[in-house]
């Protein structure tokens, strides 16, 4: 069935440095991708998405990149805070059986100060 | 305006008992959708309700059932409830569906004992 996949599970960086996760999605037809970021406690809050018809989105020191033809895209957070560290969510909507959101694993991202 | 409501909180119940959780969106929005988030499951999806028509629904047992009223507000219903349903069920709104925004409420802790 149609599949999200996200890497790392789990992700330590130091304030300041930069942090990158990838998701590969199964459905070729995909068009929507949000990602989430889960404080512990918290709602899944949107931070950032991208739509198949851009290849790359960027708000702040939050960007967002799209391949369609490897069916992957990646989140890539800059100049990290501790206030970053949470659970990010990947998410694709597959056309499949008429366009559910489906969400990769998660990543936890630690900022050490 | 207010964002999305889950009733209630927290709910501790026993195997064998049903549940039902309740979901407002927010004003305006016409679809809900529901997951359950488990440490090892990440977010799985349960269903989607759009003006009042489920479009779409997971890979869940028939155990697990919503419904969507006229006014949007969204209910699940889990009968026959099992150890292994403990977990935070979360809904999400939306405007529309496909490429629009969901925004998630704080989502119900549901306990089985």
């Amino acid at each position: 069935g149609e599949n999200v996949e996200q890497h790392p599970s789990t992700l330590s960086v130091q304030e300041g440095d930069s942090a990158v996760i990838k998701c590969t999605y199964s459905d070729s037809a995909s068009n929507y991708f949000p990602w989430y970021k889960q404080e512990l406690g918290k709602r899944p809050q949107l931070i950032i998405d991208i739509r198949s018809n851009v290849g790359e989105k960027k708000d702040q020191r939050i960007a967002v990149t799209l391949n369609k033809t490897a069916k992957h895209f990646s989140l890539h957070i800059t100049e990290t805070q501790p206030e970053d560290s949470a659970v990010y969510f990947c998410a694709a909507r597959t056309l499949i059986q008429g366009g559910k959101l489906i969400f990769g694993q998660g990543t936890e991202l630690s900022v050490k100060p | 305006k207010a964002g999305v409501t889950q009733t209630p909180r927290y709910l501790i119940k026993t195997r064998g008992q049903q549940v039902t959780l309740s979901c407002s969106p927010i004003s305006g929005h016409r679809s809900v959708s529901w997951y359950q988030q488990t440490p090892g499951q990440g977010l799985q999806f349960l269903f989607e309700y759009f003006s009042e028509t489920q479009r779409n629904k997971g890979n869940f047992p028939g155990r697990f059932s919503g419904r969507q009223f006229s006014n949007s507000r969204s209910e699940m219903n889990v009968s026959t409830l099992e150890l292994g349903d403990s977990a935070l069920y979360l809904c999400a709104s939306s405007l529309g569906i496909i490429t629009d925004t969901q925004y998630f409420g704080p989502g119900t802790r549901l306990t089985v004992l």
